[in-house]
């Protein structure tokens, strides 16, 4: 099956400052790729979808200003948490869809900030 | 709006049992596909099964089989002669063509030796 990465596997930093994931599919092109987050012990929500050479779009509720999302290229899709608070520490899930209709997940980001 | 719902919070089983866990779906579309994936302690998702709105065909894979009845809108996980090392998170998902999923709560298994 497809490959997609993620880096870091897991950052801490403290509250204030701004991280980026990336989110790369290593061996497919992925015109559409989707960010989600899961809190402990809670399931996966979906946060944005990206689209590679436009906006993304991003599902009620979650700060298009604060999680900043680039798609830049058909291989790689970066999240940006700008001014990381404790609460937005939490695991951190890309997937890269393919023709097939299936997505391939990344192996995910953990962010704890302090 | 679509949603999943997988009313067993967590699971608890000795080693060699069946065990089935449970999913519902709600959907306006007639096109979908349901997911189930296993998410391990180290928190990546390992896919298990996709199937489509018009294939209603039950699937034996070794330990692993699905029970898909769209009549009662129900996508069933059954694992046979379960064993430890089958100890995670399973979740079951459903997409209507976006590809956008909807995850349901997570069941957590726990298969004891």
């Amino acid at each position: 099956g497809a490959v997609v990465s993620q880096h870091p596997s897991w950052v801490i930093c403290k509250s204030g400052t701004s991280v980026k994931i990336e989110c790369r599919s290593l061996d497919f092109q992925a015109t559409t790729m989707f960010w989600y987050r899961q809190f402990p012990k809670q399931s996966l929500m979906l946060m944005a979808t990206s689209n590679e050479g436009s906006k993304a779009t991003y599902e009620q509720g979650v700060e298009k200003d604060k999680f900043l999302i680039n798609h830049a290229s058909l291989t790689l899709s970066t999240l940006t948490v700008t001014s990381a608070h404790p609460e937005d520490s939490s695991f951190y899930i890309c997937s890269a869809g393919g023709t097939s209709g299936r997505q391939f997940f990344g192996p995910g980001t953990r962010l704890t900030v302090l | 709006a679509q949603k999943v719902t997988q009313a067993q919070t967590e699971i608890s089983v000795v080693e060699k049992e069946d065990v089935t866990l449970d999913c519902v779906y709600e959907t306006r579309d007639t096109t979908y596909y349901l997911f189930w994936y296993k998410q391990p302690p180290s928190g990546e998702l390992v896919f298990l099964i996709r199937r489509n709105s018009f294939d209603e065909q039950n699937e034996i894979s070794g330990r692993y089989s699905w029970n898909f009845q769209k009549s009662t809108s129900s996508f069933n996980f059954t694992i046979t002669a379960s064993q430890v090392v089958d100890s995670a998170v399973y979740f079951c998902a459903l997409s209507e063509g976006a590809q956008k999923l909807v995850f349901g709560q997570g069941t957590r298994l726990t298969i004891n030796p």
